[in-house]
């Protein structure tokens, strides 16, 4: 247990569905990040959020849309993907100004079909 | 702009080998450094870390790194693998705004 909580772990989903990834952080940390691990690529970040505020965008297609209610929630909303966008989601989170060390999720297992 | 080369993506040894891969990284300001690792099927943890003092840190299961500021540099060690260090390593620099990671180096250790 990380403290990072992501659910679901493992999604199925269709090119035309809806869906959506959470993932709270127990930690009291003012910084969460998406990440996307694929097989043979690089851990890719997508997003982050310092203080509910997006900060990053790496160039992520718009069918992948974050949301930062509070500093201890993290979704990710999907819609219309596509089987390359098979991947692992992780989410992380950490305390910037003082320990910047990420904590992470157990990840969901995302499959496009 | 912050960024993290591991120059190792897949590695092989043999149990009882030593150990050392690479890490160099690009931050301008006061950085912090960490060797995180992902066993088979589990999520990525955090094997040790540098924000200041000794540049020669000691992580749990004997690894070990070192910060090399002139070569912004921060290379992991190992004496003596096992099997069960058989794992992806991902270096990785925190900065004001985020953390960087690497990679990914791959680490298959041979019975």
């Amino acid at each position: 247990e990380t403290g990072v909580t992501q659910t679901p772990r493992h999604l199925v989903m269709g090119m035309t569905n809806k869906k959506s990834l959470k993932c709270e952080q127990h930690l009291g940390h003012n910084a969460m990040y998406w990440y996307k691990q694929s097989a043979k690529k690089p851990l890719e970040l997508m997003f982050v959020y310092n203080f509910k505020e997006q900060t990053e965008n790496n160039s992520v297609p718009s069918r992948f849309s974050p949301e930062c209610p509070n500093s201890s929630h993290l979704f990710l909303h999907l819609h219309t993907l596509q089987p390359e966008d098979s991947a692992l989601y992780l989410c992380a989170s950490s305390q910037l100004g003082t320990s910047t060390e990420a904590f992470f999720g157990q990840g969901t297992r995302l499959t496009v079909v | 702009a912050q960024s993290v080369s591991q120059h190792n993506h897949h590695v092989i040894l043999s149990e009882a080998a030593s150990l050392e891969l690479g890490c160099n990284y690009s931050y301008g300001g006061t950085v912090n450094l960490f060797w995180y690792v992902q066993y088979p099927g589990q999520h990525l943890q955090l094997l040790l870390k540098y924000f200041s003092g000794d540049p020669l840190v000691k992580g749990i299961k004997g690894f070990e790194a070192e910060f090399i500021k002139s070569k912004f540099s921060f290379n992991l060690r190992k004496p003596s693998v096992q099997w069960s260090d058989t794992a992806e390593y991902f270096c990785a620099v925190g900065g004001y705004q985020k953390v960087t990671f690497g990679i990914g180096t791959k680490l298959q250790v041979i019975p």
